[in-house]
């Protein structure tokens, strides 16, 4: 089973400045990365795949890079809809899919 | 445009067995390579992908529950279902239903439903 691991676990982050992600796989997942986002009460939802494709309708300041172990989210410019918990999800080895424990980016 | 609705009972006694469908409306369940899945969330923690079907009864299980899981598709009404064993409190959970490729990431999910096993 492919472990994920993200850091930090927390970041505090002010409107308007940007937020940087890490998501670190076991053992290599190619480009077969996947970000989520989640707001409480609300599934979650896809916002980048294949490591740095954006999904249908996602802004622009969103924007994933990476490959093999290490894969980073960056959100540019925040905005106030985007303070969320973040999740890194692997599916180049399945099964199991496995999903990193996430990041909350929370108003600093 | 997809939509996803899981139901079934909130309340589930411990050692019964938690059962929930996932009604897919806005498409099909039959078409070819994608896939349908439960992933689920204890509360204030992470997400735990359950298992996944395709329309043909493939099924795949995340083998820390695979004694105790069942997933099957009823194509004609649309739907596929779980089936969670000898639940217990550790079972307690938001259980999402979500669709995704062979080779990609969950694109579709439903709203989630919350599942607590208590007596």
């Amino acid at each position: 089973e492919i472990v994920m691991t993200q850091s930090p676990a927390t970041l505090s982050v002010s409107p308007g400045e940007s937020a940087t992600l890490s998501c670190r796989a076991s053992q290599s997942v190619s480009s077969n990365l996947a970000w989520y986002q989640q707001k409480p009460g609300q599934a979650p939802r896809l916002l980048i795949y294949g490591a740095s494709t954006r999904a249908t309708g996602i802004p622009a300041r969103f924007s994933g890079s990476g490959s093999g172990t290490e894969f980073t989210l960056t959100i540019s410019s925040l905005q106030s809809e985007d303070f969320a918990v973040y999740y890194c999800q692997q599916y180049n080895n399945w099964p199991p899919f496995t999903f990193g424990p996430g990041t909350k980016v929370d108003i600093k | 445009q997809l939509q996803l609705q899981e139901s079934g009972p909130g309340l589930v006694k411990p050692s019964e067995t938690l059962s929930l469908t996932c009604t897919v409306s806005g498409g099909s369940i039959s078409s070819s390579s994608y896939y349908w899945g439960w992933i689920r969330q204890s509360p204030g923690k992470g997400l735990e992908w359950i298992g996944s079907i395709y329309y043909s009864g493939s099924t795949y299980y995340n083998t820390s529950l695979k004694s105790r899981v069942t997933i099957s598709v009823d194509t004609s009404k649309n739907q596929f279902s779980l089936k969670l064993s000898s639940v217990t409190a550790a079972d307690t959970a938001v259980y999402y239903c979500a669709r995704h490729l062979s080779y990609g990431p969950f694109d579709d999910w439903g709203q989630g439903t919350l599942v607590t096993v208590s007596s």
